[in-house]
């Protein structure tokens, strides 16, 4: 298994314009997971998704963030607006909601200038 | 909610030595889980070692055991005979069926030749 794959692995933007992360979680697992990593603000869950379903988004920032699963083998992050402060490396991650940890891809480092 | 507290920002080990890495959580749960992940410089979050809390014997793997102390909310891990290639940012996480992955702050592991 090749684990959980993002694209773009990093990724330089201009402020204002649109960003989307992917993720390709592994096959068979039933849930996904998005993170962001800051040094002022450690790892933070955004949204997780059960079977395609998303369960929880309190931890999406604001209205600029939207994330999508619309099939068991893709995922999309995607930023609109954004902005400097959305710098940040982040993380998807794949499990079995019925088991605990996950597998996490290599993360994609935004910077938005 | 549930916290994660890794107090000892850095740490550091001679080579072949052994390192305990310190974590405390508090919770209101009586089952859940917690994790010690990796983080190399290549930034990928890889699992270490994950103990059941319904499980009294302390989980190990190869050279990474843990000391669980659930009274005292504590989850400390041990690496025996550190290598190099343990140098890596180590986060403690938690997670219990009514929320995600919740991560401590982190301990940056510097291994000395």
């Amino acid at each position: 298994d090749a684990g959980v794959i993002q694209s773009p692995r990093h990724e330089v933007t201009e402020m204002g314009q649109e960003v989307t992360l992917r993720c390709k979680p592994i096959s068979g697992h039933n849930s996904l997971f998005w993170y962001r990593q800051t040094m002022m603000r450690g790892l933070e869950l955004l949204i997780y998704f059960n079977n395609n379903v998303p369960i929880d988004d309190s931890g999406m920032p604001e209205d600029r963030f939207s994330a999508k699963m619309p099939n068991a083998s893709f995922s999309t992050l995607k930023i609109q607006p954004s902005e400097p402060r959305d710098s940040a490396v982040y993380f998807c991650a794949s499990g079995d909601w019925e088991d605990y940890g996950y597998t996490f891809g290599s993360g994609t480092r935004l910077t938005v200038v | 909610a549930q916290t994660v507290t890794q107090s000892q920002p850095e740490m550091s080990v001679q080579e072949a030595e052994t390192v305990t890495l310190s974590c405390t959580y508090d919770t209101s749960e009586s089952d859940y889980y917690l994790f010690w992940y990796k983080q190399p410089p290549s930034r990928q979050m890889i699992l270490v070692i994950r103990q059941e809390a319904y499980k009294q014997q302390n989980a190990t793997e190869n050279r990474f055991s843990v000391n669980f102390q659930k009274a005292a909310k504590s989850f400390s891990l041990k690496i025996s005979d550190s290598q190099l290639g343990d140098a890596a940012m180590y986060f403690c996480a938690y997670e219990t069926s009514g929320s995600r992955l919740t991560f401590g702050e982190g301990t940056q592991l510097t291994v000395n030749p």
